[in-house]
């Protein structure tokens, strides 16, 4: 039963590049959860999504970022022109219902370090 | 949305000893969640709370959660070397909230 995948685990880009994260869900979960943690910090929420739909967006920058969960394949977010602030680990999470007391698991996330 | 706040942020602990790490939000939550994430590692579940005044344990470890649903607390007892790693208290609406975290570092 594999858990929330995330790919790749480590990525390098330079300014300007873009950078595409993909997650795939728990094996029956249909909503999915990215959040960003910089060094030494907690998690910040960035964006709900379930199967074709973005439902909560207020935590992702307005320029650059971008996500994604199409019908088929895993959910993807893109930075576009990423900057040195864009340095930070990416976790996916998915969950089977998408309320309140639903249990997040996370993968083992994708860590951007832009040079 | 919920502001979540953590303390201590760092923990240093003997081993054996017990400590406590505290969590406090400002609006009335509807239930919290406790994460550990072990050093390059990723939050891995540990509970979920959700009634007022709720105690759970887990082997070593007691959550609790206050009676206006507002604050949280989880004790470690006899700590391990196995305990280090940083712990979050999370409130969450669908999306979680996450405090800073109290890292936990364990001299043997």
């Amino acid at each position: 039963n594999a858990g929330v995948m995330q790919n790749p685990r480590h990525l390098v880009r330079r300014r300007g590049q873009e950078a595409r994260l993909r997650c795939s869900p728990m094996k029956g979960h249909s909503h999915v959860y990215w959040y960003r943690q910089l060094p030494e910090e907690g998690l910040k929420f960035m964006v709900y999504l379930q199967k074709e739909n973005i439902i909560d967006e207020s935590g992702m920058p307005k320029e650059r970022f971008s996500a994604e969960f199409p019908k088929e394949g895993p959910s993807i977010l893109r930075i576009q022109q990423v900057v040195r602030g864009d340095s930070a680990a990416y976790f996916c999470a998915s969950s089977p219902k998408g309320g309140p007391t639903d249990t997040q698991y996370f993968g083992p996330g994708t860590r951007l370090t832009v040079l | 949305g919920q502001q979540v706040m953590q303390i201590p942020q760092y923990q240093h602990v003997q081993e054996g000893e017990d400590f406590t790490t505290y969590c406090n939000s400002s609006t009335t939550l509807s239930n919290i969640q406790w994460y550990k994430q072990r050093p390059g590692g990723h939050p891995v579940f540990l509970i979920q709370l959700v009634k007022s005044g709720e105690v759970k344990k887990q082997k070593r470890l007691t959550f609790q959660f206050g009676e206006a649903k507002k604050n949280s607390s989880l004790h470690i007892t006899a700590t391990q070397t196995t305990d280090v790693g940083t712990y979050f208290c999370a409130g969450s609406d669908y999306k979680l909230s996450f405090g800073a975290g109290t890292t936990v570092t364990v001299r043997a």
